[in-house]
């Protein structure tokens, strides 16, 4: 079993709706990350939390450390969001290593 | 546009060549890593500089041999590589001091990558 767990593995969208990724780990964590990549290659760092929610634009992260539960919220979505998203998380005293989950694949229509 | 620049964008090369994949960054970070990614998966941690010194192998072959020359500059030289070795090799940078109790913590910046295709 992956220390860290996202759902759905992929997931197809019409433009506009409300869409929500989950990331759910295993272990103890200082800090879980949400990264977007583009077919492209590059990857976007989105979101770092610890605690609570942010929010950037049409989007919001939130993340509950009890229930080792992360969700990721796009707002009004649009096809130019169509990437893999990916949570990872950081453990205390593993210096700069993350654990990534396996990416949820993202596909907004029009 | 990232903030992080890496050289070539594509790469093939044959398993007796030798090249070398660049990155630069200038926003003064001091902690710099290689990620390998098959496509798919997620990124694999390769290596991380930390004030241009390396503070993680991650049990990589010698085939992979990183340089950091200076704290905006991080090389990854190839030498005889297998057609396994074809991914996409990411830089990332990112700043705080590392070491096995860091708890400091910050986002990653990635670069676009560099396609690697060893034939």
């Amino acid at each position: 079993k992956n220390e860290v767990e996202q759902s759905p593995q992929n997931l197809t969208a019409q433009e506009g709706e409300f869409i929500t990724i989950n990331c759910s780990y295993s272990v103890g964590i200082s800090a879980l990350h949400w990264l977007q990549q583009h077919p492209g290659g590059g990857i976007v760092s989105l979101f770092m939390l610890s605690s609570g929610k942010k929010k950037h634009g049409r989007l919001i992260a939130t993340i509950n450390i009890q229930e080792k539960h992360s969700s990721l919220h796009i707002t009004a979505s649009h096809p130019r969001d169509s990437a893999v998203y990916i949570c990872a998380v950081k453990r205390p005293g593993t210096a700069s290593k993350l654990t990534f989950g396996t990416g949820t694949r993202l596909q907004v229509t029009l | 546009d990232t903030e992080v620049t890496q050289t070539p964008k594509h790469l093939v090369m044959g398993m007796t060549n030798k090249k070398s994949l660049k990155c630069e960054q200038h926003m003064g970070h001091r902690a710099m890593y290689w990620y390998k990614q098959k496509a798919k998966k997620p990124p694999e941690l390769m290596f991380v500089y930390s004030y241009e010194k390396l503070s993680i192998n991650e049990s990589v072959p010698s085939r992979f041999s990183p340089e950091c020359p200076n704290s905006s500059l991080l090389n990854l030289h190839l030498h005889a590589l297998q057609p396994e070795d074809s991914a996409l090799y990411l830089c990332a940078s990112s700043q705080g001091a590392l070491g096995p109790s860091a708890v400091y913590n910050s986002p990653l910046h990635f670069g676009n990558g560099t396609r690697l295709t060893v034939t």
